[in-house]
């Protein structure tokens, strides 16, 4: 079975642009969660997807926003970007029973705001 | 609130010499705990996790750990260090009924040949 893609890899943008990150869970997977990890914060929850429905939410700004899609693929979006995104966005997958589940990674999207 | 903490910031080991990475938590209930491990430019794997059942869970790549409620830890072990696992490893807790990871800060293992 495919792992879980996240797309693009890399990405450079500058303060004040706009970014959207793609994640693509594992088959059957209908649950998707998102994650920031920084060196200064570590490993921050951003929030969950599960039926298009975002089911859980972290502590971050309203900048920080996401939706999943009919076929579970999601997608996060961060508007007016601060030199403060720059991370690495991880993007998990899982069944939804039984919850809590075990929730599989994606390799990650590296974010730098410039 | 839940939280995890990883007391050590980085661990040193010799290969084949037995590995212990430490992981507390603090929940209200039941936990569900969780080990992983990270890669350099690469996202999480999963190593193992305890749900409910029998304290010893064992996992992948030789790596097991060991529930203690009355000490509320987690840590991970194995019983001969490989070059190999040195790597990041973080553990996590999440609450029932949600997919929610909270994770400790992480551990750096360093396996010296």
């Amino acid at each position: 079975k495919a792992g879980v893609t996240q797309t693009p890899r890399y990405l450079i943008k500058t303060r004040g642009q706009q970014v959207t990150l793609s994640c693509s869970p594992i088959s059957g997977h209908r649950s998707v969660s998102w994650y920031q990890q920084t060196p200064g914060q570590g490993l921050q929850f951003l929030f969950e997807y599960f039926s298009e429905t975002q089911r859980n939410k972290g502590n971050f700004p309203g900048r920080f926003s996401g939706r999943q899609f009919s076929n579970s693929r999601s997608e996060m979006n961060v508007s007016t970007l601060e030199l403060g995104d720059s991370a690495l966005y991880l993007c998990a997958s899982s069944l939804v029973d039984p919850t809590p589940d075990t929730q599989y990674f994606g390799p990650g999207t590296r974010l730098t705001v410039l | 609130a839940q939280s995890v903490a990883q007391p050590e910031d980085q661990v040193n080991v010799a290969e084949g010499n037995p590995l212990t990475v430490k992981c507390t938590y603090s929940v209200s209930g039941n936990p569900y705990l969780f080990w992983y491990v990270q890669y350099p430019n690469r996202g999480l794997q999963f190593l193992l996790k305890y749900i409910t059942g029998d304290n010893l869970v064992k996992g992948s790549y030789g790596f097991e750990a060991e529930f203690n409620k009355s000490q509320t830890s987690f840590h991970l072990k194995k019983p001969s260090a490989l070059v190999s696992d040195s790597a990041l490893y973080f553990c996590a807790v999440s609450g029932r009924g949600y997919n929610k990871l909270i994770f400790g800060a992480g551990t750096r293992l360093a396996v010296h040949p």
